[in-house]
């Protein structure tokens, strides 16, 4: 498979806990795309990475959250002391320069 | 604060009718507007990338049209099939890389 892959699908976690997704964009994709999607509304974008430099992160994002992309490959987005507002689906994306998205199947995050 | 806003919020066609809908957005500072099909339980899926004014582009029985003057871009089906049924997004690339997504229009085809 060389779509974009998302792990893990679905995460529970108490309030306050951790935690930590993954994104592996299509290998020569250097763009990769961080959204958040809540029920009835677009994707909200996150981050976004040019190869491995984080060349935004939106203005709405906490400091809680926090996301890198070492050596430009695969991706990790972190969410610290998670609240029930932090509930969404995650989705991320990459694309080459100028090009579409491709999406993965997005991280299922419920905060208890 | 740019906003794309797309109409209608849900729309519900007889199978074998053909619909449209709208997406709306600034006209300043526009690169490209994007539409992607988001079915449920999968992931969005890009349908188009447009970037020059009066673009038409056209995939099976789905087609855009671009009007970047007036801010605008329709989407077409022809001839609604039940796995059309979905939310259809469109998104505004303004800065070469960051998207401004629409809440997106749900279409549903009744069989």
């Amino acid at each position: 498979d060389t779509g974009v892959s998302q792990d893990p699908r679905h995460k529970i976690t108490k309030r306050g806990q951790n935690v930590t997704f993954r994104c592996d964009p299509i290998s020569e994709h250097n763009r990769l795309y961080w959204y958040r999607q809540t029920l009835g509304q677009g994707p909200e974008f996150l981050t976004y990475f040019q190869n491995e430099a984080q060349l935004e992160k939106s203005r709405l994002l906490s400091d809680r959250f926090s996301a890198e992309r070492p050596k430009g490959s695969f991706s990790t987005l972190e969410i610290q002391r998670t609240e029930q507002g932090d509930s969404a689906m995650y989705l991320c994306a990459s694309s080459s320069t100028n090009e579409k998205l491709f999406f993965g199947s997005g991280t299922q995050l419920s905060v208890l | 604060i740019l906003n794309v806003e797309q109409s209608p919020q849900s729309l519900h066609v007889q199978e074998g009718d053909s619909t449209n809908f709208t997406c709306s957005f600034p006209s300043s500072n526009f690169y490209a507007l994007h539409w992607y099909r988001w079915e449920t339980a999968k992931s969005p899926e890009a349908l188009f990338v447009m970037t020059l004014n009066g673009d038409e582009k056209k995939k099976g029985r789905i087609s855009a049209t671009l009007n970047t003057k007036e801010g605008y871009s329709y989407l077409y089906i022809k001839g609604s099939q039940p796995e059309d049924s979905a939310t259809y997004l469109c998104a505004l690339d303004h800065s070469n890389y960051q998207l401004i997504w629409g809440a997106g229009t749900k279409l549903i085809i009744k069989p």
